[in-house]
């Protein structure tokens, strides 16, 4: 089973900064990676498929980038509606795995 | 717009079966294109795949799981569900359902807004 490490664990941001999430494969997944952001209480929101393609909708401020085993979600100035828990996911795999999340707060 | 529904008892007893079913509006599950597909989340955790499935009615299940879950479809009513048996308290979780697109693995792109299920006496 792929392991996702996620860091960091949690982040405390000021509005209009740049977050910079990382996540590491246990072994190389091409780019069968997504990023989910959660929203206390909501279910999981589809950000980016394969790496780095936003889904439909998601605001321009929000990248993806990385390949193998190395990856990172990129909040381009950042709001306070970005609040939330974001979580990696792979499918390159059999199980498909989610990290373990960082959490994001507005300071 | 595609949307999710989970239903089912918000209770279930040690030893029990859990059961929960998803409705979909919107679209439909006999579709080509998509798997539909169980995650959970324990109170304050992260996200655990339990399986996903085909509208052919193939499945695939997490081997952590595997002996213990069972996914079906009813295309007549649009529904896929779940059942999970012999549980206990480390089943207690919040139920989503969701739909992929390119494998039964992932990208899930539609949720349901999730159904917390206790599991306790």
């Amino acid at each position: 089973e792929i392991v996702l490490t996620q860091s960091p664990d949690f982040q405390s941001v000021t509005p209009k900064e740049k977050v910079t999430i990382t996540c590491r494969a246990s072994q190389s997944i091409g780019s069968s990676l997504y990023w989910y952001q959660q929203k206390p209480d909501q279910s999981p929101k589809l950000l980016i498929r394969f790496g780095y393609q936003s889904f439909s909708g998601v605001p321009s401020r929000f990248s993806g980038s990385g390949s193998g085993t190395d990856f990172t979600l990129t909040i381009n100035s950042l709001e306070a509606e970005d609040a939330a828990t974001y979580y990696c996911q792979q499918s390159s795999s059999f199980p498909p795995t989610f990290g373990g999340g960082t959490k994001v707060e507005i300071k | 717009q595609l949307q999710l529904q989970e239903s089912g008892p918000g209770l279930v007893k040690p030893s029990e079966t859990l059961s929960l079913t998803c409705t979909v509006s919107g679209g439909s599950i006999g579709s080509t294109r998509y798997y539909w597909g169980w995650i959970r989340q324990p109170p304050g955790k992260g996200l655990e795949w339990i399986g996903s499935l085909y509208y052919s009615g193939s499945t695939h299940y997490n081997p952590s799981l595997k002996s213990r879950v069972t996914l079906s479809l009813d295309t007549s009513k649009n529904q896929f569900s779940l059942k999970l048996t012999s549980v206990t308290a480390a089943d207690t979780a919040v139920f989503y359902c969701a739909r992929s697109t390119t494998s039964p693995y992932g990208d899930f792109d539609y949720w349901g807004q999730g159904t917390l299920v206790t599991v306790s006496s």
